[in-house]
């Protein structure tokens, strides 16, 4: 079975520009999670999706984040403009119900490094 | 937003030592679990518990969920060097959304052959 893929794997800008990042992940999974970890902490969860609905995104900064996911199936998550402190791994998460802790598979990441 | 204490921030080992780590809360969780992250990777689930008291293993890995439901700790038996990385414990808050995640801020463990 694939897991969860993501990319770029790695992407460098500056400040104030703008970053895409896609993510697909394991079939049949409805669920799908955007998680930002920073140098150091442990994954945050950005924006939750249930198919291709917004289940929670309270943790995303809506200035200049946005995520999609259309079809129910891949995902995209943007930053425009970019800060320096948005410099962090991104990470895709997918699983096959909502509320099942232990079905939570992670894709590699993508890291984004803002100049 | 929740907080998860985790200890130690990072371990240096020799090849055969049993290692310990812990995650205490302040409040209440329904759910721990516990991940191994290796550089370039994301996170993978390595033990999860779901009832205060439950230990469960996994290979030369256990784990136990605290019976205040406000800790858990993992032991790693007889450490390779395959063992390196961050671990990180992970839970749900009771009263909390029952998909949100909190993540600890990872112990780095080092295995010297």
């Amino acid at each position: 079975e694939a897991g969860v893929a993501q990319s770029p794997r790695y992407k460098i800008i500056e400040k104030r520009q703008s970053v895409a990042f896609w993510c697909n992940p394991i079939s049949g999974h409805a669920t799908l999670y955007w998680y930002q970890q920073i140098l150091g902490q442990g994954p945050k969860l950005l924006i939750q999706f249930q198919n291709n609905g917004v289940v929670d995104d309270s943790q995303l900064p809506k200035d200049r984040f946005s995520a999609e996911r259309l079809k129910g199936v891949d995902s995209t998550l943007k930053i425009q403009p970019a800060k320096l402190e948005d410099s962090a791994v991104y990470l895709c998460a997918s699983s096959f119900r909502v509320g099942e802790a232990d079905t939570q598979y992670f894709g590699p990441g993508t890291r984004l490094t803002v100049l | 937003g929740q907080q998860l204490n985790q200890s130690p921030q990072s371990m240096f080992i020799q090849e055969g030592e049993d290692v310990s780590m812990n995650c205490t809360s302040s409040s209440i969780f329904n759910t721990w679990l516990w991940y191994k992250q290796d550089p370039g990777e994301g996170p993978v689930l390595l033990i999860a518990l779901y009832k205060a008291g439950e230990l469960t293993s996994n290979g030369r890995l256990t784990a136990q969920f605290g019976i205040t439901r406000k800790d858990s700790f993992l032991n790693i038996s007889a450490s390779i060097p395959s063992d390196v990385g961050i671990y990180f414990c992970a839970g749900h808050p009771s009263g909390g959304s029952n998909y949100k995640l909190t993540f600890g801020k990872g112990t780095l463990l080092t295995v010297n052959p």
